[in-house]
């Protein structure tokens, strides 16, 4: 079972250039979101939608834009890297209902010298 | 405001023993609770959590978590802790004002010792 697919992996950028996240989900799900962690700050959302064609901004959007190209796909862009953006970044996702857990991918590893 | 705390930023414990992860939350209205584990190098992988009904809640993994409404604490627990157990868990509470999200603490780092 695939459930949430992150691409790349592991990734290097010098400040300035662009890149976009990848995600896609298998599970059917309404709701995908996209975090940022770092060391000691846990989780921080930075956007979300709730279906597909609507996106939101979360806690910390500044420097990101997204796309939700299809139920199953939700993408992350940084449009110039900034070294303040070298993080982790996971993708996740869940239904609708209030009870239910978000599913998450293994990640994004991303460095900005 | 929402919030979850997550007052310890390691625990450390003997193979064998009991272990205990500790989580309070602050919310209005009927909290919706969640625990989470992640392993080096992997996304976050859902335990258990809570919704309504028993305080205590089995999850995976023998994991098991106490609610309890007048602490306001939903305590992550073992009966006898593996060295496999070592991992960073996270607990998070439904946000009421908008029940597509999650709100997660900043996490607790578990290390099991032989």
């Amino acid at each position: 079972n695939a459930g949430v697919t992150q691409t790349p992996k592991f990734q290097v950028l010098k400040t300035g250039q662009s890149m976009t996240l990848q995600c896609a989900q298998d599970m059917n799900h309404n709701s995908m979101y996209w975090y940022r962690q770092d060391p000691g700050m846990g989780l921080r959302l930075i956007y979300y939608s709730a279906s597909e064609g609507t996106t939101d901004k979360g806690e910390v959007p500044n420097g990101y834009n997204v796309s939700r190209l299809n139920k199953r796909e939700f993408s992350l862009r940084l449009e110039s890297a900034a070294p303040s953006q070298t993080s982790v970044y996971f993708c996740a996702s869940s239904d609708t209902a209030y009870n239910q857990p978000q599913h998450f991918g293994d990640g994004t590893r991303l460095s900005i010298l | 405001a929402q919030s979850v705390a997550q007052p310890e930023d390691q625990v450390n414990v003997a193979e064998g023993n009991p272990l205990t992860v500790k989580c309070t939350y602050s919310v209005s209205g009927n909290p919706y609770l969640f625990w989470y584990v992640q392993y080096p190098n992997r996304g976050l992988q859902f335990l258990l959590k809570y919704i309504t009904g028993d305080n205590l809640v089995k999850g995976s993994y023998g994991f098991e978590a106490e609610f309890n409404k007048s602490q306001t604490s939903f305590h992550l627990k073992k009966p006898s802790a593996l060295v496999s157990d070592s991992a960073l868990y996270f607990c998070a509470v439904r946000d009421i004002y908008n029940t597509d999200k999650l709100i997660f603490g900043t996490g607790t780092r578990l290390q099991v010792f032989p």
